[in-house]
């Protein structure tokens, strides 16, 4: 298995919704990534996880929460976000942070 | 703080014909650089990298891309476009020291005229 998977494909939540992103890769990346990309602009990191340990948080606002269970698996939790969190959310991982980063497909989130 | 730049936000190119992308790069040390590659609504896939070595550096596709230290620049070429190469491209360069850290260019639209 060489593939990031992500789900849900695409999610529409109001903002005083609970919901959660999920990462999963069985390639034994110890090192996985939450990007946030909005329309025609670049991926921007918010959280990197070395060991099932966060390692950097990019003063992501508090509405998000990442969760790392395990070695394969990654979360995103969100909670009371505004329509400006609409965006593509993007997982990576790599071997270790010293690695080549491999992306998922993303999942597409919409406030309203 | 280490910067991207990507000059060209469109480039539009007949099927056939040779493509080059162009990136610059401002970092302080030897950076670690990358190009992606999105299709619309998609990830990112990995078109190839540069660690360190040799400066011309292969990747799937057909693309190719080559590392310029006095230009501080890496730019990405294929000589023969297909329809399929119609995408965004994006050059991103890491920063280990920072935990892996990728910054990204702002990006280059691929439009490919039949």
């Amino acid at each position: 298995d060489t593939e990031v998977t992500q789900t849900p494909k695409h999610l529409v939540m109001g903002m005083t919704n609970k919901k959660s992103l999920k990462c999963e890769q069985h390639m034994g990346h110890r090192a996985m990534y939450w990007y946030k990309q909005k329309a025609k602009k670049p991926p921007e990191l918010m959280f990197v996880y070395s060991y099932e340990k966060l390692s950097i948080n990019e003063s992501v606002p508090s509405r998000f929460s990442p969760e790392c269970p395990n070695s394969s698996l990654l979360n995103l939790h969100l909670h009371a976000l505004q329509p400006e969190d609409s965006a593509l959310y993007l997982c990576a991982s790599s071997p270790s942070v010293q690695e080549t980063q491999y992306f998922g497909p993303g999942t597409r989130l919409l406030v309203l | 703080a280490q910067s991207v730049t990507q000059p060209d936000i469109h480039i539009t190119v007949s099927e056939g014909a040779s493509l080059e992308l162009r990136c610059n790069y401002s970092y302080g040390a030897t950076p670690y650089l990358f190009w992606y590659v999105q299709s619309p609504g998609q990830g990112l896939q990995l078109l190839l990298k540069y660690f360190s070595g040799d400066t011309l550096v292969q990747g799937i596709k057909g693309f190719e891309a080559e590392f310029k230290r006095s230009q501080s620049s890496f730019n990405l070429r294929k000589p023969s476009v297909h329809w399929s190469d119609a995408a965004e491209y994006f050059c991103a360069v890491g920063v280990l020291a920072a935990g892996n850290k990728l910054t990204f260019g702002g990006g280059t639209r691929v439009l490919v005229k039949p």
